[in-house]
């Protein structure tokens, strides 16, 4: 799978959007972008993912840009219960069983 | 809907013990389960995997091992603790049709 960069720390200000920045420029054609976070002391929780074209649901918004060497997870209006790891994740679907969780972002939610 | 469960929620062993760590689905069928730890400050790592009872995967050569006796219960095993396998320890699934991973609420396991 290919390798994600993603800064260690972030904040963000309550009510404010947060962007929360990944390199992927190693990413082939057949890998799909995973969103997951982590509550200190949870499960990682399934956000979003996509491939090529931008994504949204309920909890979020997914940014790939053309090349698809990177991407923006939008939230858009940030809660103090956002504050968590976030975790971007590339990998293909195809008989790959494994999500290779990196270091991640810490984002914190100020108030 | 689909829940997961994982117990105990936390755990401390001495060295040389046996661990057996349960984890089980609802809601699903067929699912494929997986097991994880986390060290602390680290990412996870993917320790097991299963796509059917009896089959089972292994990614890291390590002193556990996995079990899926039933579609829906997967059971990581040690018969000797070592304090290298302190951690936190994830269950997750998936539907075969999809590709998310739902995880569990995770296991405490502190190894003295």
């Amino acid at each position: 799978d290919a390798k994600t960069t993603q800064p260690t720390s972030m904040d963000c200000a309550e009510g404010r959007a947060a962007n929360l920045p990944c390199n992927h420029s190693t990413i082939s054609g057949n890998e799909y972008v995973y969103w997951y976070r982590q509550i200190h002391s949870q499960g990682p929780q399934y956000i979003i993912h996509g491939l090529k074209n931008n994504e949204t649901n309920e909890m979020a918004s997914l940014i790939i840009t053309e090349d698809r060497k990177s991407s923006t997870l939008i939230l858009p209006h940030a809660t103090l219960r956002d504050t968590a790891v976030y975790y971007c994740i590339v990998r293909d679907n195809f008989g790959n069983e494994k999500l290779t969780f990196g270091t991640g972002t810490r984002l914190t939610i100020i108030p | 809907s689909q829940t997961i469960h994982q117990w105990p929620a936390t755990l401390v062993q001495p060295v040389g013990s046996p661990l057996s760590l349960e984890c089980t689905v609802e809601g699903t069928s067929n699912p494929n389960l997986y097991w994880y730890r986390q060290a602390a400050g680290r990412g996870l790592q993917l320790l097991f995997y299963s796509v059917g009872i009896g089959q089972i995967s292994s990614e890291v050569p390590q002193n556990l091992s996995a079990s899926r006796p039933q579609d829906r219960q997967f059971i990581l095993s040690s018969k000797k603790l070592l304090l290298s396998d302190s951690g936190f320890y994830l269950c997750a699934w998936r539907e075969d049709r999809t590709y998310e991973q739902y995880f569990g609420p995770g296991t405490r396991l502190t190894v003295t």
